[in-house]
């Protein structure tokens, strides 16, 4: 199984500062088509998740584009660019180019 | 509106079956691969299983093989998990996700709100 593994696990950030969790797998996660299947994921207290971020560098509609997502091959990051109230929760990279699909231990995001 | 909807935790003994539903809406899951994510209180999140667009590949996380397994009614509009000989260790709120394929597949695009499974004696 490919083992996803973020950096920091925690992060207290100023509001209005920059913030970046960075994500390595163990091995490359470029499928076979060309693509590179990884997600960031978002959970918000008492929220279900939801992706921001899909192939790496891609926002799904409605995501704030204070995020960004960027890497290759097996070394990736997501960037907040002005950190706000509502981003506070708990992010994860998600790899599904391999089954089993795994996703990082998990980096919380908390404000100073 | 793009919307799932799971049902059916519950509180259930070591040993025992479960069936959790995920009752979509605003589209219609035959046409999509459907996957089961949960989330382990005080860790993070776990893929666990997939079926593909017709439900005939079904793709299964070591941990749940030969005891999880999932089923769709088309008609119903809706996603099962069937979990069997459930263990305390498949305590976890579990979601239902779509993956959406415009342009590109691998788009984790719609995530339920979620179904608590405590498994306790």
């Amino acid at each position: 199984d490919i083992v996803m593994t973020q950096t920091p696990l925690s992060s207290p950030v100023t509001l209005g500062q920059p913030a970046s969790i960075s994500c390595r797998s163990s091995q490359s996660l470029v499928h076979s088509d060309g693509n590179t299947y990884l997600s960031w994921v978002q959970q918000r207290p008492g929220q279900p998740p939801r992706v921001l971020i899909y192939k790496i560098s891609n926002r799904f509609s409605g995501v704030p584009d204070r995020f960004s997502g960027s890497g290759a091959g097996a070394d990736f990051t997501l960037k907040i660019s002005r950190v706000e109230a509502e981003d506070v929760g708990l992010y994860y990279c998600m790899q599904a180019t391999h089954f089993p699909y795994t996703f990082g231990q998990g980096t919380k995001l908390e404000i100073k | 509106e793009v919307q799932l909807v799971e049902s059916g935790g519950d509180l259930v003994q070591p040993g025992g079956s479960l069936r959790l539903s995920c009752a979509a809406s605003g589209f219609t899951v035959s046409g999509y691969w459907m996957h089961w994510v949960r989330r382990v209180p005080g860790k993070g999140l776990v893929w666990i299983v997939s079926s593909n667009d017709d439900g005939r590949t079904i793709m299964h996380a070591d941990s749940v093989k030969g005891r999880f397994t999932v089923a769709r009614d088309n008609a119903k509009n809706t996603l099962y998990l069937q979990m069997n000989s459930l263990r305390v260790d498949d305590t976890a709120v579990y979601y239902c996700v779509r993956e959406d394929c415009s342009g590109h597949c691998k788009k984790f695009d719609t995530w339920g709100q979620g179904t608590l499974v405590t498994v306790s004696s």
